[in-house]
């Protein structure tokens, strides 16, 4: 089976920096996605990391060290609008198959 | 907007039914995925279907089950609904089903059984 942890609640503040983290434990393990999701609405796909090291997208960066089962999602210069739920999903390799299991999601408040 | 469509939006049915959900992923999209999010169990993956054939398995139930046409539509039929299959249903789909796929979210059916 897979085990994903995320924190699930987090608040910062507009202009701010924060640091989403994500570990997860899996058997054949294929790369890692972050999506974000406002309430009510589908995910939005953010990034994707399949080797170590950091990803930069903008505002957001994401980062993956596969010998520690980690990762983290960076927000930069937050914006309002940035209120929404975090979700880290490990795509893994087993049986022939390639799956995706989603973490329950961290919920980002941004206040002014 | 991802390119991908779900109908319908919102479904209302009772204890017992079935009903169906249609996708239609992203142009020369192959693959389909579908996913259950409730309230209390988050995003859940159900299935994949690439190019017509079944692909990946995941927490779908046995009262559940899919299928992918030639067009590339894909329908997930649920039957005998219970009250804990209300859920928001998403369909996502991507180009193939390399490593590096991107899954493109539609905009989901939420369906209530009451």
């Amino acid at each position: 089976g897979q085990n994903i942890d995320q924190p699930t609640e987090m608040t910062a503040t507009e202009g701010a920096i924060v640091q989403i983290n994500c570990t997860y434990q899996t058997s054949g393990f294929n790369g890692l996605f972050w999506y974000q999701q406002h309430a009510g609405e589908a995910p939005t796909f953010l990034s994707y990391n399949v080797l170590d090291g950091l990803e930069e997208k903008g505002r957001f960066s994401s980062f993956l060290s596969r010998s520690k089962g980690y990762s983290y999602l960076l927000l930069k210069e937050l914006q309002m609008k940035d209120s929404a739920s975090y979700l880290c999903a490990v795509r893994n390799y087993s049986g022939g198959y390639q799956k995706v299991t989603f973490g329950t999601g961290t919920k980002l408040q941004v206040i002014p | 907007d991802s390119g991908v469509t779900q109908t319908p939006k919102h479904l209302i049915t009772a204890t017992g039914q079935r009903v169906t959900l249609r996708c239609s992923p992203r142009s020369g999209d192959l693959s389909v995925y579908w996913y259950q999010q409730s309230l209390d169990q988050g995003l859940q993956f159900l299935i994949q279907y690439y190019n017509g054939e079944e692909r990946a398995k995941g927490n779908i139930l046995e009262r559940f089950s899919a299928q992918q046409f030639p067009d590339l539509h894909s329908e997930l039929n649920l039957s005998s609904l219970e009250l804990g299959d209300s859920a928001l249903y998403f369909c996502a789909s991507s180009v193939a089903y390399s490593l590096w796929e991107t899954q493109y979210f539609g905009p989901g059916t939420r369906l209530l059984v009451l």
